[in-house]
C-alpha cells in the first residue's frame, strides 16, 4: 500500500555490517508489524509495536516505533547470510481493522 | 497445531475458469484475511473478515469473492480468472487485529494462462 512506505526497496550489505530499514506512514499507526519472508516462502513474524517510543529486540534485530507513531525502523546488527530475505512492515492505521503492508525491502547479504 | 492451512499450493487456470482457494485455521481466530503478492508490490489486501458472517473489501477486491460461514474457514473465490490474477496468494489469521501477530499460510501460487 502507498499509505505505508518502506525504504530502501533493496539493500545489499557485506556480511557483518549493520543495516536499517524504515517504514513510514502519513497516518498514526495503531499497530506496526515486522515480518520476514524467505524467497518463495511464507511470512515469519518478527515483532509487533504498539506504543510510541516502543523498542523491541530479538537476537540481532531491533525494531523501534517513534513517539508520533508514524515511523518505524528495523535495525540488524552484524548481519549474517541467514538475515537475507524480504522484510515487510504491516500496520493498522487509525481505528481501522485492516492490516496493510508496505512493498517490502529485499535484503541481500554478501559473504 | 496446524496453524493456517492453504490449499492448493500450486494451481494453473485457463482464462475464464473459476476456482476456490481454501484457507483454514485451527486457532479459533476471529480475524482472517487474504492478500496477494506480486513482484515489487508487497502484500495487497483483497478481502478480510472480523468474524463469522462478516466480510469486507480490502485494497484490491475486484474479481474475488469471499464468505465466512464458520470461524475456521475463509475461502477465496475467483469468479472468472484473468491473467492479471496470476500471483501468490496468502491467507492470514489473528486473534484480533490489535492483539498480536498475524499467522500466515504458506501461500498458493496461481498462474492464469
Amino acid at each position: 500500500s502507498q499509505e505505508l512506505e518502506q525504504s530502501p526497496q533493496s539493500l545489499i550489505v557485506q556480511e557483518g555490517k549493520n543495516l536499517t530499514i524504515n517504514c513510514t506512514s502519513s497516518k498514526t499507526l495503531y499497530g506496526l508489524y515486522w515480518y520476514k519472508q524467505k524467497y518463495g516462502e511464507g511470512l515469519i513474524f518478527l515483532m509487533m509495536l504498539q506504543k510510541g517510543g516502543e523498542e523491541k529486540s530479538h537476537e540481532k534485530i531491533t525494531a523501534k516505533l517513534d513517539e508520533k507513531k508514524q515511523q518505524s525502523s528495523l535495525h540488524i546488527t552484524a548481519s549474517q547470510p541467514s538475515h537475507a530475505g524480504i522484510y515487510l512492515c504491516g500496520a493498522v492505521m487509525n481505528r481501522d481493522d485492516k492490516i496493510i503492508f508496505g512493498k517490502g525491502t529485499r535484503l541481500h547479504i554478501l559473504p | 497445531n496446524a496453524g493456517v492451512t492453504q490449499t492448493p499450493k500450486f494451481q494453473v487456470l485457463k482464462t475464464g475458469q473459476s476456482m476456490t482457494l481454501q484457507c483454514a485455521q485451527d486457532m479459533n481466530h476471529e480475524y482472517m484475511s487474504w492478500y496477494r503478492q506480486d513482484p515489487g508490490m508487497g502484500l495487497r489486501l483483497i478481502h478480510y473478515s472480523v468474524g463469522a458472517g462478516i466480510t469486507d473489501q480490502g485494497e484490491v477486491p475486484n474479481g474475488y469473492n469471499v464468505s465466512r460461514s464458520t470461524t475456521e474457514d475463509f475461502p477465496l473465490r475467483l469468479l472468472s480468472a484473468a491473467p492479471s490474477q496470476t500471483s501468490v496468494y496468502f491467507c492470514a489469521s489473528s486473534y484480533q487485529w490489535r492483539g498480536g501477530e498475524a499467522f500466515f499460510g504458506q501461500g498458493t501460487r496461481l498462474t492464469v494462462v
